[in-house]
């Protein structure tokens, strides 16, 4: 069974274009997450669909970031413009359930901005 | 969500059995205990879930005290591709909050 895919596995861009990460989950798991670990900190949450609505994006940094999920199936986070605090390595996760059981994590974007 | 806390890093020699403890003094009734690994340039992986009391798995067990405010992982015989970060999560809202975690170097 293939796991969570993310595209690309990195990414440099300069300041003020726009870049667009691609999550591709497990087959059949409504429950997709976006999580960020920016230079030097913890890994953060973004968001959360359940199939294609959003289930919580509290976590989302600013109206830069548009996450979007046709279909329930892969998932695309669009950053516009980038800013150079955005460096940092966007994670992707699904589970069948709600997290508190096991979610599994693609192996991430590495995002640079310069 | 309550906070946790675990150290920073720990070194241990391969074939020892390695226990890291998580301290969570504000932990919630709803809340569950999950332990993730993460090696470099991979995200995070599950590795075990308890509620209370003890769990195993084929690889690891959990320990958790009558009292729920502090947990540990417990690594059997550990090898040299143990070496990762493992991070204690706490809570039981459908998302994942990540501490610092505990940065584990098996010594040959």
């Amino acid at each position: 069974e293939a796991g969570v895919t993310q595209f690309p596995s990195h990414s440099v861009i300069e300041k003020g274009q726009t870049v667009t990460l691609r999550c591709d989950p497990i087959s059949g798991h409504d429950n997709l997450y976006w999580y960020r670990r920016v230079m030097g900190k913890e890994i953060k949450f973004l968001l959360h669909f359940v199939k294609e609505s959003k289930q919580d994006e509290s976590g989302m940094p600013n109206n830069r970031f548009l996450a979007e999920r046709t279909g329930g199936t892969y998932s695309t986070l669009k950053v516009q413009p980038a800013e150079l605090e955005d460096s940092g390595v966007y994670f992707c996760a699904s589970s069948q359930e709600p997290v508190y059981t096991e979610a599994f994590f693609g192996q991430g974007t590495r995002l640079t901005v310069v | 969500l309550a906070k946790t806390t675990q150290p920073i890093s720990m070194d241990s020699y391969e074939g020892q059995e390695v226990n890291i403890t998580c301290s969570h003094n504000n932990i919630a009734t709803n809340d569950y205990i999950t332990w993730y690994q993460q090696f470099p340039s991979q995200g995070p992986r599950f590795i075990i879930q308890g509620y209370k009391t003890k769990v195993t798995n084929e690889v690891a067990s959990l320990f958790i005290p009558a009292d729920r405010k502090s947990s540990t992982l417990s690594l059997p015989r550990v090898s040299l591709s143990d070496t990762a970060v493992y991070y204690c999560l706490v809570g039981d809202r459908e998302k994942l909050t990540f501490g610092t975690g505990t940065r584990l170097t098996i010594i040959p």
